[in-house]
């Protein structure tokens, strides 16, 4: 079954750092998504990305963060100047686009911990 | 002013005691309500969609019900497999955004 991936399962960074999370959405999926949760708090939408562009954002998605699709396959968010509290497990997500209420498929995230 | 309120935050069952989780939500232009399950250090495993008042899903154990204000998850005999947090989210009119509540953390003792 096909699933989302992403790597690393855990970055340790210093607080300035920038970082780059990488996703490998669904093969056929037109939509992508990054999500985060803060241990022990909600899952936060950050934005969405269709056609090569960004088609929502978040207040928290700020001009620290940008996203980028580098080839066919790849869905990257990259952190410019890491902050404390951007410490959070990061998801990347995609859906097929059909329209109307999409489903969403989560990948299994990664850990950022910011020193 | 939260737009997803799951009750109840944390349930204890013992294997084979039916219960439901309740997820209450005040957005308007519903497009979609999504149970999501979670273990810990995952990520969010897609159970159901419901599109409308009235739909019902099922899998296994579990079954969702969506009302114009509310959905439950039904866990019909429970197993200690079952454990997890589960997490509702809604899609609402002119968004991409799924919006969470908090979760259920579900615990059934063998």
């Amino acid at each position: 079954e096909p699933e989302v991936t992403q790597t690393p399962s855990h970055q340790v960074t210093q607080m300035g750092q920038e970082v780059i999370l990488r996703c490998v959405p669904i093969s056929n999926h037109l939509y992508f998504y990054w999500y985060r949760q803060i241990l022990g708090q909600k899952v936060e939408f950050l934005v969405s990305f269709y056609n090569n562009e960004i088609s929502e954002k978040s207040e928290i998605f700020d001009d620290q963060f940008s996203v980028e699709r580098p080839d066919g396959s790849n869905f990257t968010l990259k952190i410019r100047s890491t902050k404390l509290e951007d410490s959070a497990m990061y998801f990347c997500a995609s859906g097929l686009g059909e329209g109307g209420a999409d489903t969403q498929y989560f990948g299994p995230g990664t850990r950022l911990t910011v020193l | 002013e939260d737009q997803v309120t799951q009750s109840p935050e944390a349930l204890r069952l013992q294997e084979g005691e039916s219960s439901s989780l309740n997820c209450s939500y005040t957005v308007s232009g519903l497009r979609g309500l999504f149970w999501y399950r979670q273990d810990p250090g995952k990520g969010p495993e897609f159970l159901f969609t419901l599109y409308s008042a009235g739909e019902e899903k099922e899998k296994e154990r579990l079954k969702a019900t969506l009302t114009k204000k509310e959905s439950f998850l039904h866990i019909t005999a429970p197993k200690p497999e079952d454990s997890a947090t589960y997490l509702c989210a809604v899609l609402q009119d002119g968004s991409e955004k799924l919006v969470f509540g908090k979760g259920t953390k579900l615990t059934v003792n063998p």
